[in-house]
């Protein structure tokens, strides 16, 4: 079945080690979506690809780094974890279509603990 | 700027009892409306969506939803909830980034707990 997959599911850092979360997809989507998710609130998107295209949200801290080195894959890097890091970081992918009318999907979600 | 509300932050019904949660958007154009279903630990789950025509929508699990323009909601409706359906339930408006690239705007979300 096509998906969306993040690895790992769930990972452990210390404060201030840089930690690399990975996302891949089988639904050949060209755009791809990074959400930080905390305890008990809302996704709140992060950055996202299109195509090659990075697209970050103002209010995203610099720590957070992405990479795509093709259509499949995507990374999320954090250079220095804080405790406030800790969170659900979901991976979501959408089709560029005409129209507008594309879904994004989203994958498991990788849960990170800061100690 | 779009926002989305939903007033409930839990829910409880008994197990086959009929569901409904509520949703309010904020958005100065023609709204892109989905709603989520969330279990603990998982990723988020398409239920269904809104873009345009028939505003009754149907979504998997027997769930539906409703489009009111007049009242700016997209409420989500269940005739009769199932243990399984326990889980956070978030709305969201999908407005334009680049290219056909999307934000969603979820809702702070809506815990439902199911008793038997």
């Amino acid at each position: 079945d096509a998906m969306v997959i993040q690895n790992p599911r769930y990972q452990v850092t210390q404060f201030g080690k840089p930690v690399t979360l990975s996302c891949s997809q089988t639904l050949n989507h060209n755009v791809m979506y990074w959400y930080q998710q905390k305890s008990s609130q809302a996704p709140k998107l992060l950055f996202h690809y299109y195509d090659k295209d990075f697209n970050n949200e103002a209010d995203t801290p610099d720590n957070f780094q992405s990479r795509r080195p093709n259509t499949s894959f995507c990374f999320l890097d954090i250079r220095s974890p804080g405790l406030g890091d800790a969170a659900m970081y979901l991976c979501a992918t959408s089709r560029d279509t005409t129209g507008y009318q594309e879904t994004q999907y989203f994958g498991p979600g990788t849960r990170l603990l800061v100690l | 700027a779009q926002s989305v509300t939903q007033p409930d932050i839990h829910i409880t019904v008994s197990e086959g009892a009929s569901l409904e949660l509520r949703c309010n958007y904020s958005y100065g154009a023609t709204p892109y409306l989905f709603w989520y279903v969330q279990s603990p630990g998982q990723g988020l789950q398409l239920l269904l969506k809104y873009f345009s025509g028939d505003t009754l929508v149907q979504g998997i699990k027997g769930f539906e939803a409703e489009f009111k323009r007049s009242q700016s909601s997209f409420n989500l409706r269940k005739p009769s909830v199932h243990w399984s359906d326990a889980a956070e339930y978030f709305c969201a408006v999908a407005i334009p980034l680049s290219g056909s690239a999307r934000q969603l705007t979820f809702g702070s979300g809506t815990q439902l707990t199911v008793l038997p």
